[in-house]
Formats: C-alpha cells, sequence, structure tokens
C-alpha cells in the first residue's frame, strides 16, 4: 500500500513563526502536491512538484514555499505565519501515468493532513 | 475555467439501500475523474479512479462512471453500511491546466443503523 506521511497532525504556531510540515511518500512517486483545505472553500492547490528539485506554483503560492531535495521528501514552508493561514494542510502524491508526459499524472495519494492553528 | 459541482451536498439513508453519488464538470477535455472518501479530520481516500478513455471502475461494493461527453460521474454504492458515512469528493484533472485536479465540495454521507 502507498503511505503517504505527514509528520505532524497537529501544530500551533504563533504569527510570525517559521513553520515547517513535512511530507514523506514510500513508493517512489514523481509527483507530490502540497493542499490547504478550509470549510467553505474546499482543497485548493499550494505547490507541487513532478522531480526532485523542481516545483510550480499552484492556485494559492502567496506565503508559502517549498522544497523537495529527496524523491521521498516535499516540506511546505510558511515564512511567517500569519493567522489566515490556519488550515488543514494536506500532502498528496502520485505516479507519473505510463505513457504520458509529466502532466499526466496518475493516482493520487493522500496523507493524514496536518491542522496548523496561528494565533 | 473547469468548474465540479457534487449533488446533492447531503444525503442520509438508511443501512442496507442502494445509493447513487453525483459530479458533473463544464470541460469535458480531462486526463481522469478521481473519487475520495474523507473522514472527519483525515486526509482524503482513493476510492477509484477513471481513465477519460474508461466508462466505470469497479471495486468491491463501489462502482464509477464516467461519461465524458456530458460532462458526468455517477458512485454507485451498493448495500451501504454506517461504515460508509463519510465526505465523498470527486476531482478531474484538466488536460492543459498543468498538474492539476479540480475537486468538487463534497457529499456528506450519512448511513443510519
Amino acid at each position: 500500500d502507498v503511505k503517504v506521511t505527514q509528520s505532524s497532525r497537529y501544530l500551533v504556531k504563533r504569527t510570525g513563526e517559521k513553520v515547517f510540515l513535512e511530507c514523506v511518500q514510500d513508493m517512489d512517486h514523481e509527483n507530490m502536491f502540497w493542499y490547504r483545505q478550509d470549510p467553505g472553500l474546499g482543497l485548493r492547490l499550494i505547490y507541487f512538484s513532478y522531480d526532485v528539485k523542481m516545483k510550480e506554483k499552484g492556485d494559492i503560492p502567496e506565503g508559502y514555499s517549498v522544497s523537495r531535495e529527496k524523491k521521498e521528501r516535499f516540506s511546505l514552508i510558511l515564512e511567517s505565519a500569519s493567522t489566515n493561514q490556519t488550515s488543514m494542510y494536506l500532502c498528496a502524491s502520485s505516479p507519473q501515468a505510463v505513457g504520458g508526459s509529466i502532466f499526466d499524472t496518475g493516482e493520487l495519494f493522500f496523507g493524514e493532513g496536518s491542522r496548523l492553528t496561528v494565533l | 475555467k473547469q468548474e465540479v459541482t457534487q449533488i446533492p451536498a447531503a444525503l442520509s439513508v438508511p443501512e442496507g439501500e442502494n445509493l447513487v453519488l453525483n459530479c458533473s464538470f463544464t470541460d469535458s477535455a480531462i486526463y481522469n475523474l478521481q473519487w475520495f472518501r474523507q473522514d472527519p479530520g483525515k486526509g482524503l481516500t482513493s476510492l477509484l479512479l477513471i481513465q477519460s478513455s474508461q466508462r466505470e471502475q469497479t471495486s468491491g461494493r463501489l462502482n464509477a462512471s464516467l461519461d465524458k461527453s456530458s460532462g458526468r460521474s455517477t458512485l454507485y454504492i451498493a448495500a451501504s453500511q454506517p461504515g460508509d458515512s463519510a465526505t465523498y469528493l470527486c476531482a478531474v484533472k484538466v488536460i492543459g491546466y498543468g498538474n492539476k485536479l479540480v475537486f468538487g465540495a463534497g457529499t456528506i454521507l450519512r448511513v443510519k443503523s
């Protein structure tokens, strides 16, 4: 079974702190994603990566950065946390679909989520 | 811009009923469509993935169909159980939209024992 592990299930941080959210997948997937989920707004893509050291902005990248130094690990960084970044953060990974381009990804697998509260 | 709509927003049924959840999308140029379930406070669990060239996929009591031309997918759950209670989301991967999935808002399902 595919396992996507998010290191922290619950975090409480103060405004202005630097926050790291870590995600590790064990299936050698090329693609990794960070979403946030908010009531009434659904899931929104923050960043994704289709290879080591490669990243692409999603729909709401402002206030976030990412790092992918190793294929299995994708980190989301909040340089200076703000209260409007209080949310559920979800990491996902997927293989590249056979015969497809880097954008034609296969099935998406999610981690358990990290609930971040910024005070 | 691709929009994904899920109807109904919420559904409550007695145990044992067969039920259908609906997902519609506005742009038929998709790579695939995926159904997920989400339990409260948890991540999403993949249920079924349908590629654009496929018409349906089955897994146990679940069957998902895809009609790309009409922009519709249905998730059929047979013989529902209380453990099926969760939020069900569909998501489409749009051609020409990079690596992004567009998610519906979900259907909250409650199966009463």
